[in-house]
C-alpha cells in the first residue's frame, strides 16, 4: 500500500531559480497539507486543501510561494524566485477526511537547499 | 493563541532504559492529542491518539497519558531500543478546526 509520495527527495538550486515540489497523496484521501520544517521553528503548516480546493493558505510565507492541486492525486508547491531562507524540509501529508480525528500520513519530504 | 510546548528539547539515554517525554498545551477547545515519531530523513508517523475521555493508551513499548485538567500529556518509552532514536512530536487538534497545533519535538538518542 503506497504512502504519500514526494519528489524530488533532495533539491539544490541557486537563489532566484524556480523550485517545484511534487506530492501524490494516498489514494482515497481527500485532504492534503503542505508543511515546512526547520530546526528553529519545527513543523509549520503552509496550506491545506480539501477535495482539491485550498481551504487555508494563511501559512504561505509570501507571494513567492504558490500551491496547486489540479486533481485528487497530485499537488505542487512552487517557489519563485527562491531565496536562501527558503531552505528547509518540505512535507506533504494527506488524510482521509479534514476532521481533527483523522491521522495525517506524511511523505518523506523534500530537502531543499537554496544557495 | 494555541500553543504546544514539549520538554526536554533533547534526551540521551542508554539502551534498555526507560524515559518520559512531556507535552503541555493551551489548545482550546480540545479535540485530541497525538504523538508522532519522526525518524531521521523520514516523515512523522502517528504513534497514538488520545481523546478527552482517555487517560492512558499503549502502543507496544510506548504509553501515552493525558491529563485534560492540567492540559498535559506524557509519552513513556519502556526498555528503549536503538530504533527508538528519533524526534517525538506532540500534536494537538482543536474541535472544529482542520489544522492541528504542532510542538517542536523532543529529540531522543538511544546509545548502546
Amino acid at each position: 500500500d503506497a504512502g504519500v509520495i514526494q519528489s524530488p527527495r533532495h533539491e539544490v538550486t541557486e537563489m532566484g531559480q524556480e523550485v517545484t515540489l511534487r506530492c501524490k497523496p494516498i489514494s482515497g484521501h481527500n485532504s492534503l497539507f503542505w508543511y515546512r520544517q526547520t530546526m528553529m521553528r519545527g513543523l509549520e503548516l503552509l496550506i491545506y486543501f480539501n477535495n482539491n480546493v485550498p481551504i487555508d493558505d494563511s501559512g504561505m510565507p509570501e507571494d513567492r510561494f504558490s500551491a496547486k492541486m489540479p486533481n485528487a492525486s497530485f499537488s505542487t508547491l512552487k517557489i519563485q524566485p527562491s531565496e536562501p531562507r527558503d531552505s528547509a524540509v518540505y512535507f506533504c501529508a494527506s488524510s482521509l477526511e479534514g476532521g481533527p480525528n483523522q491521522p495525517q500520513h506524511f511523505g518523506d519530504g523534500t530537502r531543499l537547499s537554496i544557495l | 493563541k494555541n500553543q504546544v510546548e514539549q520538554s526536554p528539547q533533547s534526551l540521551i539515554i542508554l539502551e534498555g532504559k526507560n524515559c518520559t517525554l512531556q507535552c503541555n498545551y493551551t489548545v482550546s477547545p480540545f479535540s485530541n492529542l497525538r504523538w508522532y515519531k519522526q525518524d531521521t530523513g523520514r516523515g512523522p508517523v502517528s504513534l497514538t491518539i488520545m481523546t478527552f475521555s482517555e487517560n492512558t493508551k499503549s502502543n507496544g513499548r510506548y504509553t501515552a497519558t493525558l491529563d485534560a485538567d492540567t492540559k498535559q500529556s506524557s509519552l513513556h518509552i519502556t526498555a528503549s531500543q536503538l530504533s527508538d532514536s528519533a524526534s517525538y512530536i506532540c500534536v494537538v487538534s482543536s474541535g472544529g478546526s482542520y489544522i492541528p497545533t504542532f510542538g517542536r519535538g523532543t529529540s531522543l538518542i538511544v546509545h548502546p
